[in-house]
């Protein structure tokens, strides 16, 4: 099946720090992909749909400036969160659709989870 | 717009028993409905997906799940679980014209020996 992977895994930052968080399609091009924040033990949470290209689109209640996503390639979209603070610790999930299999299937990368101390 | 409920958040049971997950999801057109596990610091992984057809859907490591439309269910179930399926398990909807994923909250599956 088709890949998606995500790095780091795991990162650590200090208060005020901003971190980037990439995701890559490695088999395939995805013109769209998702972004999702999870709490512990809780569902996941539709952050933001990007759109290679273009600008992405933001959930209700999501900060654009707070969590900036850029789509730049069809292998790659990288979610930046700006000036983080320990409220925005949170394990990040992002999905890539690939382009010719059934629609509605996603692909999930492996998570990247943030800490901010 | 679509909503998925799982009833339960935990289910425990013993190895090699049977078990349901329940799925209940509301919209006002047709769905696609999904499954996915997720283990501890990791993605999720689809287990088994529901877009036409037979309404018995078969998946991986031996799950399966049947969609029923008057109940609004996608419950999913396995006659034999072990050890290495315990885990986090979501149930997921989305529409013909969306990308969108809508999850459910979770059911922890804790599988004890």
């Amino acid at each position: 099946g088709a890949v998606v992977s995500q790095h780091p895994s795991w990162v650590i930052c200090k208060s005020g720090t901003s971190v980037k968080i990439e995701c890559r399609s490695l088999d395939f091009q995805a013109t769209t992909m998702f972004w999702y924040r999870q709490f512990p033990k809780q569902s996941l949470m539709l952050m933001a749909t990007s759109n290679e290209g273009s600008k992405a689109t933001y959930e209700q209640g999501v900060e654009k400036d707070k969590f900036l996503i850029n789509h730049a390639s069809l292998t790659l979209s990288t979610l930046t969160v700006t000036s983080a603070h320990p409220e925005d610790s949170s394990f990040y999930i992002c999905s890539a659709r690939a382009g010719g299999h059934i629609t509605g299937e996603l692909f999930f990368g492996e998570g990247s989870r943030l800490t901010v101390l | 717009a679509q909503s998925v409920t799982q009833l339960d958040s935990q289910v425990p049971v013993f190895e090699e028993a049977p078990v349901e997950l329940r799925c209940n999801y509301s919209s006002s057109v047709s769905v696609y409905l999904f499954w996915y596990v997720q283990y501890p610091n990791q993605g999720l992984q689809l287990l088994l997906k529901y877009l036409s057809g037979s309404t018995l859907v078969k998946g991986i490591n031996g799950f399966e799940a049947e969609f029923n439309k008057s109940q609004t269910s996608f419950h999913l179930r396995k006659p034999s679980v072990h050890i290495s399926d315990t885990a986090e398990y979501f149930c997921a909807v989305s529409t013909y014209n969306t990308d969108k994923l809508i999850f459910g909250t979770g059911t922890r599956l804790q599988v004890f020996p």
